[in-house]
């Protein structure tokens, strides 16, 4: 059985920091391209970032609300995908989803972060 | 770039079948899209990939009640039999370069 196991949300003020991680199992995680999606309160769903596997490079896309800020990356050794958070906004307040997948077909739980001061 | 249009929302009633769509933007139409569903106070679950030519694979344990079919730039879900636990958000959503979304549609079910 797939499972995407989110941690590391939080409250954080404007400017700061958080890492976001997922862990993952019951699937090739060494073979999987993982993405990262939010979704604000009472809004829609927002792609955030993605990292391909290995295999295929493992190179990294971002959407441009977050590029420079957000970096995610993998540890195959660990089965888990992160999300580096910097210098955060208050919309970034949302909840983070791990996902799998070209398209996304396995979604996690969802870990909520909030900026504010 | 690339832009998937939805419509806010939608109705039908129960037992009857709803048709949602999903409109790629223009020089997209061959793209494949995913169709997610969203039930209240709950994480998103995949429903399907739905190619250009309307051949669709489902996820794990969605019912046949689901199906999806394509023309042109339309992307359509079908959803059959409708019971109240479909109505919910469904986003359709891109994968390329940069994953897209669209706006979502809400579904209610009279």
């Amino acid at each position: 059985e797939v499972q995407l196991v989110e941690s590391g949300g939080g409250l954080v003020e404007p400017g700061g920091s958080l890492r976001l991680s997922c862990a993952a199992s019951g699937f090739t995680f060494s073979n999987a391209w993982m993405t990262w999606v939010r979704q604000a309160p009472g809004k829609g769903l927002e792609w955030v970032g993605r990292i391909k596997s290995k295999a295929v490079g493992g190179t990294t896309d971002y959407a441009a609300a977050v590029k420079g800020r957000f970096t995610v990356s993998r540890d195959d050794s660990k089965n888990t995908f992160y999300l580096q958070m910097n210098s955060l906004k208050t919309e970034d307040t949302a909840v983070y989803y791990c996902t799998i997948g070209a398209p996304i077909d396995y979604w996690g739980q969802g870990t909520l972060v909030t900026v504010s001061s | 770039q690339l832009v998937l249009t939805q419509s806010p929302s939608a109705s039908a009633s129960l037992g009857a079948s709803v048709k949602l769509t999903c409109t790629v933007s223009s020089g997209h139409s061959s793209y494949a899209i995913a169709w997610h569903q969203q039930q209240p106070e709950k994480g998103p679950r995949y429903l399907m990939k739905l190619n250009s030519d309307g051949s669709h694979s489902k996820g794990d344990g969605i019912p046949d009640r689901f199906s999806g079919s394509s023309s042109g730039a339309e992307r359509y879900l079908t959803i059959s039999s409708l019971q109240s636990e479909d109505e919910a958000d469904y986003y359709c959503q891109t994968w390329g370069t940069g994953g897209v979304f669209g706006g979502g549609t809400k579904l209610t079910v009279l």
